[in-house]
């Protein structure tokens, strides 16, 4: 079946450092890819989405690019902050059906 | 866009009891789905809410235990029926619409705490 692995958590990291947390998937058909943010408390916002290969989602300085050779479609910022501390869930879609969730990693970033 | 509120937003339930979760958009969406998310876990559909007919169950969950209703294209309710400590989860209610290519939007989540 469909599904979706990230990196386990925590990533923690300084403040201005660079940020990759890996995603990779698997999908019988062509899916669509998200990267959903969880700020401590509330609940799921939608960060970014590619739908087909090499597209590149972008949002708040966070990029992630549709690799359909490496089945992949990593999460980066350039240079993170304290307000980026949450936890990130990489999912995919085929069609306009449910979505499947990767388990989540939960960014730390101290000042 | 759709803003997607839900009631209540936490609650703090005794074993054996039953609890309904209400879930409003703010505009007419395709498809509502309710997720849950056990602590530290993270987010498994229990299943698609149809307008007018019974819902769609993802394996493992069963209407008898989570009876789902959605009357009109912006309302659903997700009841958690017999409740057990480990029914104490986030529940969480998303929709959207055929113009947002895949895309769904989250309401705030149900903090469910189950005694």
């Amino acid at each position: 079946g469909d599904s979706v692995t990230q990196m386990e958590g925590p990533v923690t990291l300084s403040e201005e450092a660079f940020l990759t947390i890996n995603c990779t998937y698997t999908a019988t058909g062509y899916p669509s890819l998200f990267w959903y943010v969880q700020y401590p408390g509330e609940g799921l916002q939608l960060l970014l989405k590619a739908t087909k290969a090499d597209d590149k989602g972008s949002n708040k300085g966070f990029e992630a690019t549709y690799r359909k050779e490496t089945t992949s479609f990593h999460l980066e910022k350039g240079s993170v902050q304290v307000s980026d501390s949450a936890v990130y869930f990489c999912a995919l879609s085929i069609g306009f059906q449910k979505l499947v969730f990767g388990t989540g990693t939960r960014l730390l970033v101290s000042p | 866009s759709a803003v997607i509120s839900q009631k209540p937003s936490r609650d703090i339930c005794q074993r054996g009891t039953s609890l309904t979760i209400q879930c409003q958009v703010d505009s007419q969406v395709t498809m509502m789905f309710w997720y849950r998310q056990q602590p530290g876990q993270s987010l498994t559909l229990i299943a698609t809410a149809n307008q007018g007919s019974e819902a769609t169950y993802e394996s493992g969950f069963v209407i008898d235990k989570f009876p789902i209703s959605r009357p009109n294209l912006t309302f659903s309710t997700l009841t958690v029926s017999n409740m057990s400590p480990e029914d104490s989860s986030i529940y969480l209610c998303s929709g959207g619409t055929s113009k947002s290519y895949n895309e769904q939007f989250f309401g705030p989540g149900t903090r469910l705490t189950v005694l």
